[in-house]
C-alpha cells in the first residue's frame, strides 16, 4: 500500500467547516482512499471512502483531486465530539491490509 | 453490545509471562486483524486472517502468534512478553472485498509489561 501525508494537527472553531487534507502522490489507479477517526480511548471508526468521485455520507464529505494525488475530508459543521485523530489511508484492490500513518489531531474550539 | 469485543481491556504483567488477548465479533465477517498502536506511530498490523484456515503475517509479527478458533474468534498471544511490547492493541474485522470494505475496530486492550 502507498503512503499518505497529513498535517500533524489542526484546529477549528465549533460549528465551522473543517477541511482535513491528505497527500498520496504515489497512489495507484486501483487504490481506494479511506478515512478513519479515533476518539480518545476508543478504536478507530470508519468515516468515509472513495475511489475517484467525491463522496458524501451522514458524517462527512470526501473530495478527491482529479489526479487522485490528494484528497480532503470535509466536516461541514465541527462539533466538540469531532475532536479526534483523523487517519487517511490507501487500501489496494486486494483489500489485504491497511497502513495507518500518524494522522491529524483535530482540536475543536468552543 | 459491541460488535467487536476485546478482552481484557487492561492488563499489567511481568516480563517473560505468556499473555493472550482475545477478540470476538458478532458482525459475521470473515476477515479479522490484530494491530498495535504506540504513541506517535499510528497503528501497525501484526497478523490477519481471511478465514479459519488462513493466517497471514503483517508488518510486525515477530514475538507474536495468533489463533483463529472460529469465524467469530481471533486471539493474539505473546509467548514471552517483553517491555517493548507495551502498547495499545486493537482487533478489527471486515467483509471480503476489493479494497472498498471498511474495517470495524474493537475498543482496544491496553497492555503494560513491567
Amino acid at each position: 500500500d502507498a503512503k499518505t501525508t497529513q498535517p500533524n494537527s489542526m484546529e477549528s472553531n465549533e460549528e465551522e467547516p473543517v477541511h482535513l487534507p491528505c497527500n498520496h502522490s504515489t497512489i495507484s489507479g486501483t487504490d481506494y482512499i479511506h478515512w478513519y477517526r479515533q476518539l480518545p480511548s476508543q478504536g478507530p471508526e470508519y468515516v468515509i471512502h472513495g475511489l475517484t468521485s467525491n463522496v458524501n455520507n451522514r458524517m462527512a464529505s470526501l473530495a478527491i483531486a482529479e489526479d487522485r494525488k490528494s484528497s480532503t475530508l470535509i466536516l461541514h459543521r465541527a462539533t466538540l465530539r469531532d475532536a479526534a485523530v483523523y487517519y487517511c489511508i490507501l487500501r489496494d484492490v486486494t483489500g489485504n491490509q491497511f497502513y495507518f500513518g500518524t494522522g491529524t489531531s483535530l482540536t475543536v474550539i468552543p | 453490545d459491541a460488535d467487536v469485543t476485546q478482552t481484557p481491556r487492561n492488563r499489567i504483567t511481568k516480563t517473560g509471562k505468556r499473555i493472550m488477548l482475545e477478540c470476538s465479533q458478532t458482525k459475521g465477517h470473515d476477515r479479522m486483524y490484530w494491530y498495535r498502536q504506540d504513541p506517535g506511530l499510528g497503528l501497525r498490523l501484526i497478523y490477519y486472517s481471511f478465514d479459519v484456515k488462513d493466517i497471514n503475517k503483517g508488518e510486525i509479527s515477530d514475538g507474536y502468534s495468533v489463533s483463529r478458533q472460529a469465524q467469530a474468534k481471533f486471539s493474539l498471544s505473546l509467548e514471552s512478553a517483553i517491555p517493548n511490547q507495551t502498547a495499545l492493541y486493537f482487533c478489527a474485522t471486515s467483509d471480503p472485498g476489493t479494497g472498498n470494505q471498511p474495517q470495524h475496530f474493537g475498543d482496544g486492550t491496553r497492555l503494560s509489561i513491567l
